[in-house]
């Protein structure tokens, strides 16, 4: 079994300034992958970043970088820079690397509103 | 744009009334997810297909659900006898990684009953 925490359910950041979403996660399996999506207040889920669990070197996408310390089980996520489009929700979410069918595992959100 | 479109976004149907949503990948993916989130929660897995084949299938997936991919492509999630429990987004995600499972999600279709 599986399980995420997002132990932050809401945020205020300044515009331009970093913001640092907390994850951390528990599971038994070896090998997983962990996301970050957004979803703005339109719905939609919007895939971020992802770490596998092997990768030595910490992900990052643009604005997006991951924090992964495995040893921790936490997976936080920094937004550098943050932009009033910015605000929404972000989930952070796992999966068990299998040969098939990799379900995701959610935490239950993070709500950021970007300040101008 | 992820490549999932659905239909329809927004369904409001009275208690006891069958709903039915669709899930268009715009090219084909072997697998296809169906997801449910309550208001306030972090999405939850009901099921997915490898294909056209339902491989597995999650315990809220209650006897009133059905979900099917008849030729591997397109998805549909029926409910029958619908509840005021019901009420949820419906998200459908397809994989699009090589190494990693990684999914993307269509818009979602919200489903109010009243």
């Amino acid at each position: 079994a599986q399980k995420i925490t997002q132990t932050q359910p809401g945020m205020f950041v300044q515009e331009k300034e970093a913001v640092t979403l907390d994850c951390t996660y528990d599971t038994s399996d070896q090998s997983y992958g962990l996301f970050w999506y957004k979803q703005p207040s339109s719905g939609e889920m919007i895939f971020l970043i992802y770490q596998g669990s092997y990768d030595e070197q910490n992900a990052t996408e643009g604005r997006y970088s991951l924090n992964f310390q495995k040893a921790r089980k936490s997976a936080n996520l920094v937004i550098s820079a943050s932009q009033l489009g910015d605000s929404a929700m972000y989930f952070c979410a796992m999966i068990a690397i299998k040969a098939a069918g990799n379900k995701l595992t959610f935490g239950g959100g993070t709500r950021v509103l970007v300040k101008p | 744009d992820t490549g999932v479109s659905q239909d329809p976004r927004h369904k409001i149907t009275k208690r006891g009334q069958n709903v039915t949503f669709r899930c268009d990948p715009i090219s084909e993916h072997n697998r296809l997810y169906w997801y449910r989130q309550t208001l306030g929660q972090g999405p939850e897995f009901l099921t997915y297909f490898q294909n056209e084949a339902q491989l597995e299938k999650s315990r809220l997936l209650s006897d009133r659900f059905s979900a099917e991919r008849p030729k591997g492509s397109f998805s549909t999630l029926e409910i029958q006898r619908t509840e005021q429990g019901d009420s949820a987004m419906y998200l459908c995600a397809i994989n699009q990684g090589l190494a990693v499972d990684e999914q993307f999600f269509g818009p979602g279709t919200r489903l109010t009953v009243l």
